[in-house]
This record gives C-alpha cells, sequence and structure tokens, in this order.
C-alpha cells in the first residue's frame, strides 16, 4: 500500500469551531488531493497541491484551506466547521505520470 | 469540463452470474478513466485504468473495462460474480495526469450487492 496516513481518523466537533485535518505521506510524491465523500455525491475535489507551496481549488473549495509546506504533509483546515461540513474526508496521493491516485483510509468528521 | 454518469446507485447480482457496472463520461479533451473500489470503512482502491492504449483494460480480480469512444461508455464487468465482490464502486475520469489536468471527477458510485 501507498505510504499514506491521515489523522485523525474520527473527530466530534461543535459548530463554529477550527478544524485542521492532517495527511501525511511517505512517498515523496508531488501531487496531493482532499476530497469528501458524501452519499449520493461520490467523491467530490475540495483541493490539492502539485507541489510544496503550490496549491488550487477543487469543486468545493468554500470554507477550507489548506497548506503545504513540506512535501509529505497536507493540511487541510476548516475555519469554522459547520454541520454541511460533516463527511468523510479522503487524502490521496499520486507519483510520477501515468500512475493512479492512492487514497489513505480517510477522516469521519462530525459536527454537531 | 469533465464529468461522470454512473448508472444504477445499487446493482445486485447472484454470486456466479455476470457483474455489469455502466459508466459513462463527458470529456473535452481524450480522457483518461479510472474504475475504483472501496469496501466498507476504507480507502478506494484502484481496479483499473484506462491511458488511451488498449481499449480494452484488465484490472485486478478479474474485472476488465471497454472503452467506447462512439458511445463515451467505460463499462465495468466481471464474468463470475463471488461474494468478496460486495462493495461500492467508482468511475472516474481526468483529462490527463500533469497538473492542473490530473484532477479526478468521481461518478456518484454504484453499489454492488451479490446473493447466494
Amino acid at each position: 500500500d501507498a505510504g499514506i496516513t491521515q489523522s485523525p481518523r474520527h473527530k466530534v466537533t461543535e459548530t463554529g469551531t477550527p478544524v485542521t485535518l492532517r495527511c501525511h505521506q511517505t512517498e515523496n510524491h508531488r501531487y496531493m488531493y482532499w476530497y469528501r465523500q458524501d452519499p449520493g455525491h461520490g467523491l467530490r475535489l475540495i483541493h490539492y497541491s502539485y507541489g510544496v507551496k503550490d496549491t488550487d481549488k477543487g469543486e468545493v473549495s468554500d470554507g477550507y484551506s489548506v497548506s503545504r509546506s513540506k512535501t509529505e504533509d497536507f493540511l487541510l483546515t476548516l475555519e469554522s466547521a459547520t454541520s454541511s461540513q460533516t463527511s468523510v474526508y479522503f487524502c490521496a496521493i499520486r507519483g510520477p505520470r501515468g500512475s493512479p491516485l492512492h487514497f489513505g483510509n480517510g477522516t469521519r468528521l462530525t459536527v454537531t | 469540463a469533465q464529468s461522470v454518469t454512473q448508472l444504477g446507485s445499487h446493482v445486485s447480482v447472484s454470486e456466479g452470474a455476470l457483474v455489469l457496472l455502466r459508466c459513462n463520461y463527458s470529456s473535452s479533451v481524450p480522457p483518461y478513466l479510472f474504475w475504483y473500489v472501496q469496501y466498507p470503512n476504507q480507502g478506494l482502491q484502484l481496479l483499473l485504468k484506462y491511458t488511451s492504449a488498449a481499449t480494452l483494460v484488465k484490472g485486478i480480480n478479474g474485472f476488465e473495462a471497454e472503452f467506447k469512444k462512439s458511445e463515451t461508455s467505460f463499462h465495468l464487468t466481471k464474468p463470475s460474480a463471488h461474494m468478496s465482490d460486495a462493495a461500492e464502486y467508482f468511475c472516474a475520469v481526468s483529462a490527463g495526469d500533469t497538473g492542473t489536468a490530473s484532477k479526478l471527477t468521481f461518478g456518484t458510485g454504484t453499489r454492488l450487492q451479490v446473493t447466494l
């Protein structure tokens, strides 16, 4: 399995609080992605990174920010969590050209 | 822009029967197409991918998919279903594999149930 670790695996938080999810890789891959998974929607891209300090928005980026200060870590921050951000969040990484995405095991976030 | 449509959110087959999961795509450029499988409480695992080589792509666990440009389809098949195939399956498309084109757009998923 590709070396991807997401933390925490589960989190319950209250509306209005900040939350940071971490994705850590040991593969030294350039590309990293954050997706959220919701019933009936499949996976939707939040943000992605194509290098250290190089990030871009996906289709559902409102309310989320990301940072990548080093190759191995890609952080997803919810500045002020809302109930609509209750979801399962997946990090993915991709290696050299032609290689597929490899996914972490996900973080289940509940905003009460 | 690219998109994927998976027909049927739930598919049920008997063990030993043919599995057919449908995926149609839309892309303004030659697409890269993927099928992923997700078992309960796990991340997604790549089944197979099409990247403009052979149109019939073989993947893991006996699955295969055929790229049909004229039908804009990339349906997933397996000749004989096994109980262990019960999972959710996602079709995905990207416009390439570098930069912004590398973003994957997923379908909404098809849950496969296998019955005795």
